[in-house]
């Protein structure tokens, strides 16, 4: 198993551009989520899904979009990137949780910078 | 959801036992406490959870009060490999909407292990 990927590793944007970062899992997991993490801070959390065709808004959803069309895939998109959108993007995957929990697991992230 | 508190910083000596504390005086019955690290520029990950017995696998110790309002994380020797952000979060079981709305990470314990 791969795990859950995220591409690319690195992007650089010019303020008002849009990109998607991506994110796929091959653990067949039904949660998904995007965190964010600027300098110093702790992860915060964008959207995330409960499975296919199901996403929502977490703490900080304002200037993203997402969707979740397969159980591996869940893309973010950025449809006007600003500067304070610069920072370390996660995407976090788990099995539904159950009795026993259900520890999330990330990938390597994404370091976006919007200039 | 429930909120934790953790000590910003702390130092151990390497092979010496690493205690962390956690707070997290308001959760919930059906709240997981979680522990995960992450090195400098990875993604975080997973060590331990528990509910309300302690808990040990091949990382790590986790003691949870009998209250339930506080936890210690505790990795038994630590190695310099060990230094790292170590984050205490709660989840609930089963997971709803209005709780994923709020799953922070906050700021965690930078533990650094001296040579």
């Amino acid at each position: 198993n791969a795990g859950v990927t995220q591409t690319p590793k690195f992007q650089v944007l010019k303020t008002g551009q849009s990109m998607t970062l991506q994110c796929a899992q091959d653990m067949n997991h039904e949660y998904m989520s995007w965190y964010r993490q600027d300098p110093g801070m702790g992860l915060r959390l964008i959207h995330y899904s409960v499975g296919a065709g199901i996403t929502d808004q977490g703490e900080v959803p304002n200037g993203y979009n997402v969707s979740r069309s397969t159980t591996e895939d869940f893309p973010l998109r950025l449809l006007s990137a600003a500067p304070s959108q610069t920072s370390v993007y996660f995407c976090a995957s788990s099995i539904q949780p159950g009795a026993r929990g259900s520890p999330l697991h990330f990938g390597n992230g994404t370091r976006l910078t919007v200039t | 959801d429930a909120k934790t508190t953790q000590p910003p910083s702390m130092d151990c000596a390497e092979g010496r036992a690493a205690n962390l504390p956690c707070n997290h005086s308001t959760i919930s019955g059906n709240e997981y406490v979680y522990w995960y690290r992450q090195i400098h520029s990875q993604g975080p990950q997973y060590i331990i959870h528990g509910l309300k017995n302690n808990e040990t696998n091949e990382m790590a110790s986790l003691i949870i009060t009998e209250d339930r309002k506080s936890s210690t994380l505790i990795l038994p020797h630590a190695t310099l490999r060990d230094t790292a952000v170590y984050y205490c979060i709660v989840r609930p079981h089963p997971f709803s909407s209005g709780s994923a709305r709020q799953l922070t990470f906050g700021s965690g314990t930078q533990l650094t292990v001296l040579p």
